[in-house]
């Protein structure tokens, strides 16, 4: 199976601030990256599909790039509604598979 | 507008089974990659088992011989039959829609499994 890791697991941001996660590939998935922001106890939400395209809807801040085995999804100026989960998931091979989450913490 | 209802999450006893549904709306469960995705309590995301349109059926380690992913065209339903269930497959299970060049463009809300005695 393919073993997707994220970094930071952690990380502590205040309103306005650059953030940026990384999201690295056992193997290479070519594009076949997701990215999805979970808030407590609810559903995941897409941001991201084929690691750079931006979900209908999903605001302009929001940006995936990356191909191969590494990916970033970067979000240009942090809002307060952006404190949540981000997982990355690959579906170039089953077992499709998520990354172990970063949570962005306010500052 | 696209809608995925799950139902069928209760607790259950080690070594028991569940059968859980996904009502579909505003499309055709069989003209899409339909999926099921769980998360313990606590814990990250895990890719359970899809379903894709011709029919084929992929599991992940955790579950394979366990668990059977399956659909009713009639009633526009997916189904995750869960049987010999551990205490670890307690999670919330959502059900999931892909999209063009998408995984899961869609989720559901959940539903709660709890295997204890």
């Amino acid at each position: 199976d393919v073993q997707m890791t994220q970094s930071p697991s952690t990380l502590s941001a205040s309103v306005g601030d650059r953030v940026t996660i990384t999201c690295r590939a056992s193997q290479s998935v070519n594009s076949w990256l997701a990215w999805f922001q979970q808030k407590p106890g609810r559903a995941p939400k897409p941001l991201i599909y084929k690691a750079s395209n931006l979900e209908s809807g999903v605001p302009s801040r929001f940006s995936g790039s990356g191909s191969g085995t590494e990916f970033t999804l970067t979000i240009s100026s942090l809002q307060p509604d952006d404190f949540a989960t981000y997982y990355c998931q690959q579906y170039n091979t089953f077992s499709w598979t998520f990354g172990q989450g970063t949570k962005v913490e306010i500052k | 507008d696209v809608q995925l209802v799950e139902s069928g999450g209760g607790l259950i006893q080690p070594g028991g089974s569940l059968r859980l549904s996904c009502v579909a709306s505003g499309f055709s469960v069989s003209d899409y990659y339909m999926s099921w995705v769980r998360q313990a309590p606590g814990k990250g995301l895990e890719w359970v088992s899809t379903l894709d349109r011709a029919g084929t059926t992929f599991y992940a380690d955790s579950v394979r011989g366990r668990f059977s992913i399956s659909r009713d065209n009639s009633h526009n339903t997916l189904y995750l039959q869960m049987n010999n269930l551990r205490a670890e497959d307690t999670a919330v299970y959502y059900c999931a829609r892909d999209g063009s060049q998408r995984s899961f463009q869609y989720w559901g809300q959940g539903t709660v499994v709890t295997v204890s005695s």
